[in-house]
């Protein structure tokens, strides 16, 4: 099983700020089955970004993906403040699909 | 429009059974991989099964051999027969469609119907 583990736990940033958010893997991930999802509460997740970098159908292009191998990255350029929510990184390559356990991006 | 909607959660007793439904509508079921995907109170998300369109399934091994994938291609609906429940089970339970369009990743999602295995 590929584990993921994000970092940091909780980012706290101010609107307008630049966000980086970490995603590492166990073992080595096809970068075309690395997505990152974003959920506010009581929602479901949203697709943001597939294929490490690609972002998905109507995603503003403040947000960016890179890396790969075992390290992938989420990047904000500029928050707006609907971006405040958690994200999660999901390997869909190997089974089990696994997910990252989140980073709780907030207000500071 | 594209979406899915669950149904079929509630309060069951431990080692009881549930089945949740997942309708389409928008799209063809059987001509996407589909998932479900579980979300304990408060904590991150866990895939739990998938079902290829040529009728393959996988399963995570907290659930195998206590859950099963399904789907009605008649009724565009994708089903979880869940058997022998316990207390760890208890979870949103999201339905999510595989894109090929997107790799594969998760581009629609249900909005989720909650489990609780409870005495």
């Amino acid at each position: 099983e590929i584990v993921l583990t994000q970092s940091p736990g909780t980012l706290s940033l101010s609107p307008g700020e630049r966000a980086t958010l970490s995603c590492r893997a166990s073992q080595s991930v096809s970068s075309s089955y690395l997505a990152w999802y974003q959920q506010k509460p009581g929602q479901a997740p949203r697709l943001l970004i597939y294929g490490a970098s690609s972002r998905a159908t109507g995603i503003p292009d403040r947000f960016s993906g890179s890396g790969s191998g075992t390290d992938f990255t989420l990047t904000i350029s500029r928050l707006e403040p609907e971006d405040f929510a958690v994200y999660y990184c999901q390997q869909y390559g190997s089974f089990p699909y696994t997910f990252g356990q989140g980073t709780k991006l907030e207000i500071k | 429009e594209v979406q899915l909607v669950e149904s079929g959660g509630g309060l069951i007793q431990p080692g009881g059974s549930l089945r949740l439904s997942c309708a389409a509508s928008g799209f063809t079921v059987s001509s996407n991989y589909m998932s479900w995907v579980r979300q304990a109170p408060g904590k991150g998300l866990e895939w739990v099964s998938v079902i290829y369109s040529g009728g393959s399934t996988y399963y995570a091994d907290s659930v195998k051999g206590r859950f099963t994938i399904s789907r009605d291609n008649s009724k565009n609906t994708l089903y979880l027969q869940m058997n022998s429940l316990r207390a760890e089970d208890t979870a949103v339970y999201y339905c999510a469609r595989e894109n090929s369009g997107s790799l594969g990743a998760f581009d629609i999602w249900g909005q989720g119907t909650m489990v609780t295995v409870s005495s």
